[in-house]
Formats: C-alpha cells, sequence, structure tokens
C-alpha cells in the first residue's frame, strides 16, 4: 500500500527565508498530489494541485515541484511570515488515477516563523 | 471557494451514548463526502466515503455499526459515533467535493469536531 512520508520533526526559520518541506511516496505514482495547510484544531485547507506531468506550480508565494522519479514533492514559501507557521500536509488520490475523491494523507511537517 | 460547515466543533460525551456530527455543504452540492479522524500529531485517516442516496463505503478496520453514516441530501452527511468509548475520543473532519469539480480533485474541508468521551 501506498506509505507518505514527512519530516515529522518541526521545521523553525526565520522570518524572510524560504522553507522547504519534503513530502516522499513509496508506491505508485499517483495521477496528482496534492497540498494542505492545517492549523491548530482546525481542517486542512487546500493550498495546490500538482499533476504528474507538471514539474512545478506556483501560486503567489507557494512552489511545489514533483519529481516521479524521485517519489517526491517539494514545497517552498519563500519570503516567509509567522502567519505561514502551520502544519502542512501532503497528500495523495488512492488509487492513483484520482478519480474517487479519496486521499491520503502524510503526517505533515509544523512550520514555526520566527519574527 | 466552496464552504463545508461542520457542527459541533466541540463535543463532551459520557461512554456508552451517542454523538451525531453534520457536515453541510453551504454553496454547493456535494455527491460525495469523506470522514476523516485524527489523533493528536497524526495524520488523517480515512474512515468512509459517504455518497447521497446510497451506502457508505467504510475502510478496512473501520466498524461501520458504530460509526453511522447517512448522506440524505446532496448538502448533508452526518456521522453518528453510537455507545462512545474513551478510545474514541479524537478529532473527526469531514471533507466534501463539489460535483462541479467532475474529477473530485480538490476537496473542501470541515472545520472539524473534537470529540472527548470520557
Amino acid at each position: 500500500s501506498q506509505k507518505i512520508e514527512q519530516n515529522s520533526e518541526a521545521l523553525n526559520i526565520q522570518e524572510g527565508k524560504t522553507a522547504t518541506l519534503t513530502c516522499n511516496y513509496t508506491n505508485y505514482s499517483p495521477a496528482y498530489l496534492q497540498w494542505y495547510r492545517q492549523d491548530p484544531g482546525r481542517g486542512p485547507v487546500f493550498l495546490l494541485l500538482i499533476r504528474e506531468n507538471e514539474k512545478e506550480k506556483r501560486k503567489e508565494r507557494l512552489k511545489v515541484t514533483f519529481d516521479t522519479t524521485l517519489k517526491q514533492s517539494l514545497f517552498h514559501i519563500t519570503a516567509s511570515q509567522p502567519a505561514d507557521s502551520a502544519t502542512y500536509l501532503c497528500a495523495l488520490p488512492t488509487p492513483p488515477s484520482g478519480n474517487t475523491g479519496k486521499l491520503i494523507f502524510g503526517q505533515g511537517t509544523t512550520l514555526q516563523v520566527k519574527p | 471557494g466552496a464552504v463545508v460547515s461542520q457542527h459541533p466543533s466541540w463535543v463532551i460525551c459520557k461512554s456508552g451514548t451517542s454523538v451525531k456530527i453534520e457536515c453541510r455543504s453551504l454553496d454547493f452540492q456535494a455527491t460525495t463526502m469523506f470522514w476523516y479522524r485524527q489523533f493528536p500529531k497524526q495524520s488523517l485517516m480515512l474512515m468512509a466515503t459517504s455518497n447521497e442516496g446510497s451506502k457508505a463505503t467504510y475502510e478496512q478496520g473501520v466498524e461501520k455499526d458504530k460509526f453511522l453514516i447517512n448522506h440524505a441530501s446532496l448538502t448533508l452527511s452526518t456521522l453518528t459515533v453510537t455507545s462512545a468509548h474513551p478510545e474514541d475520543s479524537s478529532f473527526y473532519i469531514c471533507s466534501a467535493s463539489d460535483r462541479v469539480f467532475a474529477t473530485n480533485e480538490k476537496l473542501f474541508f470541515g472545520s472539524g469536531t473534537q470529540l472527548s468521551v470520557l
């Protein structure tokens, strides 16, 4: 079965720096990969979706890469702000075609941006 | 964007009682809703897929008689935790897919319900 690995250790960075979070998966390559933000005690909020034929996607200060050879996605936040502090979740569809809407999630990486 | 409303946001109940959690899509119709459970510092675990007008599909290891799901309309799905026990204490989150999004790619999540069973 598919396993998703995100760095469980919190990432602490200084305001203004670029945060880079990693998502690795172990089995099949999915049709797409998604990133969500989750604040404490709240549901996840969709950020970005990148498809298997896309190498990079950007949205404002966010950038996601998808390397199907390495089975890895990187999530970057440039010019980070304290308001970016949250847990970021990587999610893959299951089955890999993504036509059911079912997602499996990584455990998330908590980002702390210090002023 | 689409809004999913989940109620209540937190509930405390005695062991043995049943708790109902509601999930509503406010500005779109959701043919499919998903129920997740999340323990502290752990990933969201999919419990079941709720389809409007039909029986829910449960993931392996999830007791369907314990977690009753009803999706009676295109805007409402409910999860009832029956005869709750302390081990059922968790953060329950629903999500919905906008039926306009034919490929079900993007999910909209409710704000979650923290259940504490004493």
